[in-house]
């Protein structure tokens, strides 16, 4: 079965310093993972996603993610936060050889930025 | 613009109507999927249709019902509202029924009087 924590609810930082968002995973199958922000009364906006090619990903906004499969992790980092990535953030998986199609959402993390 | 498109973007009705949540997919996706938010429960897949077939339902109540169409639009049906009902609406498509992105809509806000 799949399964995805995202290890803090709530991140606080101060603009400028760095960001770093955690999330493991679960999964019998090789996964594809994701991250969706969301920020408030609006949809969820597609970060970044790992599909099983390069291992360090680069998403919109500054912000990475890498997969490491020994430490079934893919944590969100970004070398220094704005005060506009003050939102809610999501970690996703799925694999493409599971017949559901699920995309199994972590419970998201709240990232506030202090000025 | 994630190209998926979903009306109306506000809802306001009464306890026990019935309301209808439309979703367009972006062009050439086949999946559709509903996701209800709310804050006590965070974000709840409901169900997830591909190419006009139901694909995997989650925590959907029997008051709902959903259904995609030959042009792959898909409708959410809420019936017998209930205040705890209230809550933002998404649904996302996908390219094809088991890999790749989701691509979400703004949602679609219900609020039950």
């Amino acid at each position: 079965a799949q399964s995805v924590t995202q290890l803090d609810s709530h991140v606080s930082v101060s603009e400028g310093t760095p960001v770093l968002l955690r999330c493991n995973y679960s999964s019998s199958y090789s996964p594809s993972l994701f991250w969706y922000v969301q920020h408030p009364n609006k949809g969820l906006q597609l970060l970044l996603k790992y599909t099983s090619a390069a291992t360090l990903v680069k998403g919109i906004n500054g912000f990475e993610a890498e997969f490491k499969k020994s430490e079934t992790s893919f944590h969100l980092t970004k070398p220094s936060a704005h005060m506009s990535d003050a939102a809610e953030y999501f970690c996703v998986v799925t694999h493409g050889s599971s017949n559901t199609g699920k995309l199994i959402f972590g419970q998201g993390t709240t990232l506030q930025v202090k000025p | 613009d994630s190209g998926v498109t979903q009306t109306p973007k506000h809802l306001i009705t009464a306890t026990g109507q019935r309301v209808t949540l439309r979703c367009s997919p972006r062009s050439g996706d086949l999946s559709v999927y509903w996701y209800q938010q709310s804050l006590d429960q965070g974000l709840q897949f409901l169900i997830h249709y591909y190419n006009g077939e139901e694909r995997a339902k989650g925590n959907i109540l029997e008051r709902f019902s959903a259904q995609q169409f030959p042009d792959l639009h898909s409708e959410l049906n809420l019936s017998s509202l209930e205040l705890g009902d209230s809550a933002l609406y998404f649904c996302a498509s996908r390219r094809s029924g088991f890999e790749g992105e989701a691509f979400f809509g703004q949602g679609t806000r219900l609020t039950v009087v």
